[in-house]
């Protein structure tokens, strides 16, 4: 089974600093996605950014890139020049991109336990 | 809408008691998945149908949990005799496509009902 885990339960950053939230991930699969999500209090999961594993160009999204290290299965999300909106709680997901015996795709996503992020200004 | 929509958004009820939680998907959007998160948690995965059909069933954590796409669209969340265990968020998502790869199976999330079984 594939897990996801968050280390850090919570980060602080300046504004219009620089932080670095980590996510590790283990599978034995080689085809998947990985996903950075921000929750913020409306409880409304959004995008920040994917990742497809077989790629090894880093995914960059505006102010936030990150760092996918496939062989170490690690997957930090970088957030430049901080927002006092980036304030939420983020999660890491993991998304096996094949498909089983009935040619359906595995859709559901692995989530880690989330960092809460704080922006003071 | 534009967007994913859930309904109740807050439901209270006492421990014994059944509930059903709605959710509206986007349209034409043939896949539907339901996740559960507790407090403090990540979400965590119940559900999931491809057209009418519960392709992945697996996450559900007993038979006092159902739930039911009857037209494709639509889905219903019940929930039997309810217990306090059961407080939590619930989380429905759709995606355009359940089979291609890519940004078509992209999930979009609805902004879920807070369960308060007392």
């Amino acid at each position: 089974a594939q897990t996801v885990t968050q280390s850090q339960p919570e980060m602080s950053v300046q504004e219009a600093e620089t932080v670095t939230l980590s996510c590790t991930y283990d599978t034995s699969e080689s085809d998947y996605y990985l996903f950075w999500y921000k929750q913020p209090p409306s409880r409304q999961m959004i995008l920040v950014i994917r990742q497809e594993a077989y790629k090894q160009q880093n995914a960059t999204e505006n102010r936030f890139s990150v760092n996918f290290q496939k062989a170490a299965k690690s997957f930090s999300l970088k957030i430049s020049d901080s927002q006092l909106g980036d304030a939420a709680m983020y999660f890491c997901a993991y998304r096996f991109q094949g498909a089983n015996a009935g040619g359906t795709s595995y859709g559901k996503l692995t989530f880690g336990q989330g960092t809460i992020l704080t922006v003071h200004p | 809408g534009a967007g994913v929509s859930q309904t109740p958004s807050n439901k209270v009820t006492e421990k014994g008691k059944y509930v059903e939680l709605r959710c509206d998907p986007i349209s034409g959007h043939t896949a539907l998945y339901w996740y559960r998160q507790s407090l403090g948690q990540g979400p965590e995965f119940l559900i999931y149908f491809q057209g009418t059909g519960a392709a992945d069933d697996s996450g559900l954590p007993n038979d006092r949990f159902f739930a039911v796409r009857p037209e494709g669209s639509v889905s219903t969340l019940k929930i039997q005799r309810t217990e306090r265990g059961d407080s939590a968020v619930y989380l429905c998502a759709s995606s355009l496509l359940w089979l291609a790869g890519g940004p078509y199976n992209e999930q979009f999330f609805g902004p879920g009902t807070r369960l308060t079984v007392l």
